[in-house]
């Protein structure tokens, strides 16, 4: 089975800092990756999708990157409604997701 | 409006049964592959079956097979997971959620339904 590992697993930043999460793969997974936002006490939403196509009616300082095994999900400019957990997931297979990052805001 | 809402979840002991439902509207249903999504309290995110959109194909997470089982009703836009042989493990909070292709990025979610399983 694929693993997928996120780094870093918490993260503090402050409103208008670019964040970067990243998420890699124990395998090649081409471009095969999602990236999901959860709020507390909410349903995962989707952000990313095929690595780097921005979901509909997502805001555009979400982006991802990355192909192969190594992937990032930047926010551009953080604002106060992005706290959040951010997991990855593959897809195209057997689905596997990443073990989450919980970002807050400083 | 896309739309999934799930009920059934509740407090059971081990080895009870318990029956999951969902219910879509907002979508066309019939042409979407289905899963069950599951979290345990303080967790993150784990697959646990899906479904063809005809019904003829189910996978499932090695942990939950022979136990577990998804089916539909596309008449009714009804999803459902029977769980039989519950553990103190399944405890977690049961997501449906949709793919518009086999294997696919889930784009729609529901808002989940608690399992506990505990005596």
């Amino acid at each position: 089975d694929i693993q997928m590992t996120q780094s870093p697993s918490t993260l503090s930043a402050s409103v208008g800092d670019r964040v970067t999460i990243t998420c890699r793969a124990s395998q090649s997974i081409s471009s095969w990756l999602a990236w999901y936002q959860q709020k507390p006490g909410k349903a995962p939403k989707l952000l990313i999708y095929k690595a780097s196509s921005l979901q509909s009616g997502v805001p555009s300082r979400f982006s991802g990157s990355g192909s192969g095994t190594e992937f990032t999900l930047t926010i551009s400019s953080l604002q106060a409604e992005d706290c959040a957990t951010y997991y990855c997931q593959v897809y195209n297979t057997l689905y596997t997701f990443g073990q989450g990052t919980k970002l807050e805001i400083k | 409006e896309v739309q999934l809402v799930e009920s059934g979840g509740d407090l059971v002991q081990p080895g009870g049964s318990l029956r999951l439902s969902c219910t879509a509207s907002g979508f066309t249903f019939s042409t979407y592959w289905m899963s069950w999504v599951r979290q345990a309290p303080g967790k993150g995110l784990q697959w646990v079956a899906n479904i063809k959109q005809d019904g003829s194909e189910m996978y499932y997470v090695d942990s939950v097979k022979g136990r577990f089982t998804i089916s539909r009703d596309n008449a009714k836009n009804s999803l459902y997971l029977q769980m039989n042989g519950l553990r103190a493990e399944d405890t977690a909070v049961y997501y449906c959620a949709g793919a518009w292709r086999a294997w696919y990025y889930f784009d729609s979610w529901g808002q989940g339904t608690l399992v506990t399983v505990s005596s």
